[in-house]
């Protein structure tokens, strides 16, 4: 969406194994979100990177979860020893236009089975 | 931290029928975004309202902003088939690292 590509666009894992989602915003950008959406639910927040400061790590539920930007543009995801609780949709956002409005990724469907 | 409140979490609605939601924060917010998700898809940006009593117009779609600065909706006259969808109030939140939270949502689900 907009300049926003994620991949892979679908992940199958086995419980305990470790994954890397990866968001590339292609073009310009203010600021960069991840976020966590199971099924038939709402956006949760995971975390937040604006240019050089430092990001909000708020939302990672737990100490398996980390993400990192490199060169300020392309953002990884990782999720260490993956449980079946972590299976849901992880949209990347980025923060660009005349509104600071969000282009979402297609996002990444992850399975844990 | 700052949250927007979003009702109701779901609406079931008859083709033709009228549809509102509704966001409320604590505190005043400087602006407030819409976003509508198709299922299966993702998220994608509206409008967003600025202005103490914002009102906003896209075509039967119409966005109020309260006069507080504390509340928002999203109206949708006459409904149809293709708005489908869940909606998405989002706010920048004051001070701090001031990124942009999102309401729970409100599923619409249109009966033709």
């Amino acid at each position: 969406g907009a300049g926003v590509s994620q991949s892979p666009s679908n992940k199958v894992t086995e419980k305990g194994k470790d994954v890397e989602l990866r968001c590339d915003p292609i073009s310009g950008h203010t600021a960069l979100y991840w976020y966590r959406q199971s099924l038939g639910q709402g956006l949760e927040f995971l975390i937040y990177f604006q240019g050089n400061s430092a990001p909000d790590k708020s939302g990672l539920p737990s100490d398996r979860f980390s993400a990192e930007r490199t060169g300020g543009s392309v953002s990884t995801l990782t999720i260490q020893r993956t449980q079946q609780e972590d299976s849901a949709v992880y949209l990347c956002a980025k923060t660009s236009g005349a509104y600071n409005e969000q282009f979402f990724g297609p996002g990444t469907r992850l399975t844990v089975l | 931290g700052q949250q927007v409140m979003q009702i109701p979490q779901y609406q079931h609605v008859q083709e033709g029928e009228d549809f509102t939601t509704y966001c409320n924060s604590s505190t005043t917010l400087s602006n407030i975004q819409w976003y509508k998700q198709r299922p299966g898809g993702h998220p994608v940006f509206l409008i967003q309202l600025v202005k103490s009593g914002e009102v906003k117009k896209q075509k039967r779609l119409t966005f109020q902003f309260g006069e507080a600065k504390k509340n928002s909706s999203l109206h949708i006259t006459a409904t149809q088939t293709t708005d489908v969808g869940t909606y998405f109030c989002a706010a920048l939140t004051q001070g701090g690292s001031e990124k942009l939270v999102f309401g729970k949502g409100t599923k619409l689900t249109v009966n033709p």
